[in-house]
């Protein structure tokens, strides 16, 4: 089966910085790459579909990159309301594993 | 408006079954794969098991495959997870996930409230 994997598994950064999360699948995957939001207590919502496809509604700050094996999301002027827990996912076909996750806070 | 509510976790002894059901309302539920993701106490998300639109194609994640089915009703728009010999590893919030557009490769962008299950003695 193929892996995901992100880094970093946290970060700490200023409200206006720019934020790149990064995601690598064992294997290829083409462009099957999704990216989701989980704030805290709450249910994950979509930000990012086929790798770099800003879902609709979803601030334009957002944006991903990447495809085959090596992707990232990119939050170009980080905002409070960005506090979460971001987790990649390959989907492609069975299992559609998630990555382990990347906590991002506010510094 | 499109939704997915899920219904019938609880407490349960290791060893034990237990149901878990996800109602969907909103859309045509017979055209969409209905996913199952859990996630333990803070952990990250786990994917659990895939239904495809007509229940013909099912799927699981290694960690519950023999234990688990996944089934539905498309006439009562329902999913179904149907849990066997649970584990306390097995203790989690499930949530059912409904794919973005009516084929197979989706990401997941409808998502329940989820339902917690403990498996303690």
């Amino acid at each position: 089966d193929i892996q995901m994997t992100q880094s970093p598994s946290s970060l700490s950064a200023s409200v206006g910085d720019r934020v790149t999360i990064t995601c690598r699948a064992s294997q290829g995957i083409s462009n099957y790459l999704a990216w989701y939001q989980q704030k805290s207590g709450k249910v994950p919502k979509l930000v990012i579909y086929g790798a770099s496809t800003l879902q609709s509604g979803v601030p334009s700050r957002f944006s991903g990159s990447g495809s085959g094996t090596d992707f990232a999301l990119t939050i170009s002027s980080l905002q409070p309301e960005d506090v979460a827990i971001y987790y990649c996912q390959k989907y492609n076909s069975a299992p559609f594993t998630f990555g382990p996750g990347t906590k991002v806070d506010i510094k | 408006q499109v939704q997915v509510v899920e219904s019938g976790g609880g407490v349960v002894q290791p060893g034990r079954s237990l149901r878990l059901s996800c109602e969907a309302s909103g859309f045509t539920f017979s055209s969409f794969a209905i996913h199952w993701v859990r996630q333990a106490p803070g952990k990250g998300l786990e994917w659990v098991a895939v239904a495809s639109n007509d229940g013909n194609n099912k799927y699981y994640s290694d960690s519950v495959k023999g234990r688990f089915t996944i089934s539905r009703d498309n006439s009562k728009n329902t999913l179904y997870l149907q849990m066997n010999s649970l584990r306390v590893e097995d203790t989690a919030v499930y949530y059912c996930a409904r794919v973005a557009v009516a084929a197979w490769s989706q990401p997941f962008d409808i998502w329940g409230q989820g339902t917690m299950v403990t498996v303690s003695s």
